[in-house]
């Protein structure tokens, strides 16, 4: 079946510490996003990528960082330099070019830092 | 830039009862307009879109109007059940916004559906 795999769905790191958040998918779209869900927030855009090798920084980029080498990978680095990164993260994926199509999301990672 | 405000929650309903969902938008060209929603722990899943203004999304009982002079979008159900428990989550996405070209989403509405 076609869908986004984000792993780990819980993920704990230290304070100081990188962490790396994972997201395939299998969907054949070029477009891929990350957000950032905390209570009563909604989800905030932090880095997006419409096609390989090129993404642009979203609403919340400050101490995350993305990579896009394959179609089917957008990996999210959360990095020491993010003040309060414990949150639920998720990823989507889109076909890219037309607005009018919808998301699809992923599971989530709940990141927890102890 | 563009915007989506939802009406705050938690709505609690009895099992059976009407419910409504406000959505207001703010949005420099004509957008797509989307309904998600996000049961426990999980992730987001599209329940109903519209495209054009007076656009009628439906699905699983769920209606919601592109209503373009009120710039609203509300999502209606006629008689909720238990299982409609959950996060909904009111979305637009612009094409006139070629600086953002993802989903803008508004803060969610929990409801909670009583027996």
């Amino acid at each position: 079946d076609g869908g986004i795999t984000q792993s780990p769905k819980y993920l704990f790191r230290k304070e100081g510490q990188n962490v790396t958040l994972s997201c395939e998918q299998n969907l054949n779209h070029d477009a891929m996003y990350w957000y950032r869900q905390d209570p009563g927030q909604g989800l905030r855009l932090i880095y997006y990528s419409q096609i390989v090798n090129d993404f642009q920084k979203g609403d919340i980029a400050e101490g995350y960082s993305v990579s896009r080498e394959k179609k089917e990978s957008f990996p999210l680095t959360v990095t020491s330099a993010q003040k309060n990164p414990t949150a639920f993260y998720l990823c989507a994926s889109s076909r890219g070019r037309d607005l009018r199509t919808e998301a699809f999301f992923g599971q989530g990672t709940r990141l927890t830092v102890v | 830039g563009d915007s989506v405000t939802q009406m705050e929650g938690p709505v609690t309903l009895s099992e059976e009862a009407f419910l409504t969902i406000n959505c207001t938008y703010t949005a420099t060209g004509y957008p797509s307009l989307f309904w998600y929603v996000q049961y426990p722990g999980e992730g987001l899943q599209l329940l109903l879109k519209a495209t054009k203004a007076d656009d009628k999304g439906s699905n699983k009982g769920f209606e919601a109007t592109y209503r373009k002079e009120t710039t609203s979008f509300h999502l209606e159900k006629g008689s909720v059940q238990v299982s409609d428990s959950a996060v909904y989550f009111c979305a637009l996405s612009d094409p006139m916004d070629t600086g953002r070209r993802a989903l803008t989403f508004g803060s969610g509405t929990r409801l909670q559906v009583q027996p």
